[in-house]
């Protein structure tokens, strides 16, 4: 099951540029987490939106922003972009009547220079 | 802190051979333990996933283990074969998280034919 688009998929930024990553989630998924991924590593939460409210967080600083939409869409927004921010930013959305499970998009890699 | 720990971190296996990677976790609250397989330039996708009031879950030829006391659980891919080649990540939720995720840092599996 996915269903999950993201938009763009390829991104290059220069340092201290803000950029803003949109994920599309499909219908019935009510809840948007967005990770990010290191090349290498595992995913990494970021926060998660329910209801157009921010549901969670992980340890990731305040420039690093989100919203989510009546829609079920949301965007990730980050400030001062810094080179470790180079990385593959994936959207999850999560079913209303499976609330444990995380579908993934294809991800947007982004390339801070 | 990492919450999951997963081993190896990488495995080459004939066709034909089994695949068996290792995670361990934590936190103890966790009750959803997913793993997710992603190709290259892909996001992850949902394989298999368990819950700790059983043992062993299979699915077709890919078989957890899960071992409540000793915080591990682990996955076995029978009979690998080469489109088995892949980044597997085990990850770990409590309940109703509604997908976030602590995930291990991942194993690539390269199936030789």
């Amino acid at each position: 099951e996915t269903g999950v688009t993201q938009s763009p998929t390829h991104l290059i930024k220069t340092r201290g540029q803000q950029v803003t990553l949109r994920c599309s989630s499909q219908s019935g998924h009510n809840t948007v987490s967005w990770y990010q991924q290191a090349l290498g590593q595992g995913p990494q939460f970021i926060f998660q939106y329910y209801r157009e409210e921010e549901n969670g967080r992980g340890n990731f600083p305040p420039r690093f922003s989100g919203l989510q939409f009546p829609n079920y869409s949301s965007e990730l927004n980050v400030n001062a972009l810094e080179l470790d921010d180079s990385a593959l930013y994936l959207c999850a959305s999560t079913p209303m009547t499976r609330n444990t499970e995380a579908f993934f998009g294809q991800g947007t890699r982004l390339t801070v220079v | 802190q990492q919450q999951v720990k997963q081993s190896p971190q990488s495995l080459i296996v004939q066709k034909g051979g089994i695949s068996i990677i290792n995670c361990a976790y934590e936190n103890t609250a966790f009750d959803y333990f997913p793993w997710y397989q992603q190709f290259p330039g892909k996001g992850p996708a949902l394989l298999i996933a368990i819950r700790p009031d059983v043992s062993e879950k299979k699915e077709g030829r890919f078989t957890i283990s899960f071992n409540k006391s000793a915080k591990q659980f682990s996955l076995h891919i029978m009979d690998s074969q080469p489109g088995d080649s892949a980044t597997y990540f085990c990850a770990a939720s409590k309940a109703d998280s509604w997908g976030k995720l602590q995930f291990g840092a991942g194993t690539q599996v390269v199936v030789t034919p």
